[in-house]
């Protein structure tokens, strides 16, 4: 079974500042997806920015952008020129390439950015 | 419409009582999910529709729990004799043809909290 594991529960960051979120996952496949989803406390889950397992190039999305580290089964999020609006619960989230089209998410982090 | 919709927002209801909770897809989208999240937690996978058939239900923790989509599009979670701890935000979301490397939208969550 796929795990996925976000070991800060927590983390606070002033305005303007970078920010990275750690998560890493445990799985046997070799095609998969990765995700890095937002929910602000309208509870709604947005989407990020998205790796897909064979592309070698991390993904970016204007502020934000990923390290990939495959071997180590690690994918963690940056958030540059941290902004109010990012404060939110951020979870990470796999999905496998074959069989159950189901996502896996992390516990989540809360991040809060201070004016 | 626009984005996925759950109705209701929230929902009180008493222990051993029946609920439904309703999720209207993006319009096109053929794959539709439900998920729990439970306090504090990330979202747990419940079962995964593609068309009016649920192609994985795997995620149902006990047969209380049923969900239904007889026309493709709208789906109805239902939950019989509800426990305390069936307390959660229900997520729905939706994606285009379902595959795994479609993005899943999700709606704002029906709260359900059981006294």
């Amino acid at each position: 079974a796929q795990t996925v594991t976000q070991s800060q529960p927590e983390m606070s960051v002033q305005e303007a500042e970078t920010v990275t979120l750690s998560c890493t996952y445990d799985t046997s496949e070799n095609n998969y997806y990765l995700f890095w989803y937002k929910q602000p406390p309208s509870r709604q889950m947005i989407l990020v920015i998205r790796q897909e397992a064979y592309k070698q190039q991390n993904a970016t999305e204007n502020r934000f952008s990923v390290n990939f580290q495959k071997a180590a089964k690690s994918f963690s999020l940056k958030i540059s020129d941290s902004q109010l609006g990012d404060t939110a619960m951020y979870f990470c989230a796999f999905i496998r390439g074959e069989g159950a089209q189901k996502l896996v998410f992390g516990q989540g982090t809360r991040l809060t950015i201070n004016p | 419409g626009a984005g996925v919709s759950q109705t209701p927002s929230n929902k009180v209801t008493e222990k051993g009582k029946y609920v439904e909770l309703r999720c209207d897809p993006i319009s096109g989208h053929t794959a539709l999910y439900w998920y729990r999240q439970s306090l504090g937690q990330g979202p747990e996978f419940l079962i995964y529709f593609q068309g009016t058939g649920a192609a994985d239900d795997s995620g149902l923790p006990n047969d209380r729990f049923f969900a239904v989509r007889p026309e493709g599009s709208v789906s109805t979670l239902k939950i019989q004799r509800t426990e305390r701890g069936d307390s959660a935000v229900y997520l729905c979301a939706s994606s285009l043809m379902g595959g795994f490397t479609d993005t899943q939208y999700f709606g704002p969550g029906t709260r359900l909290t059981v006294l």
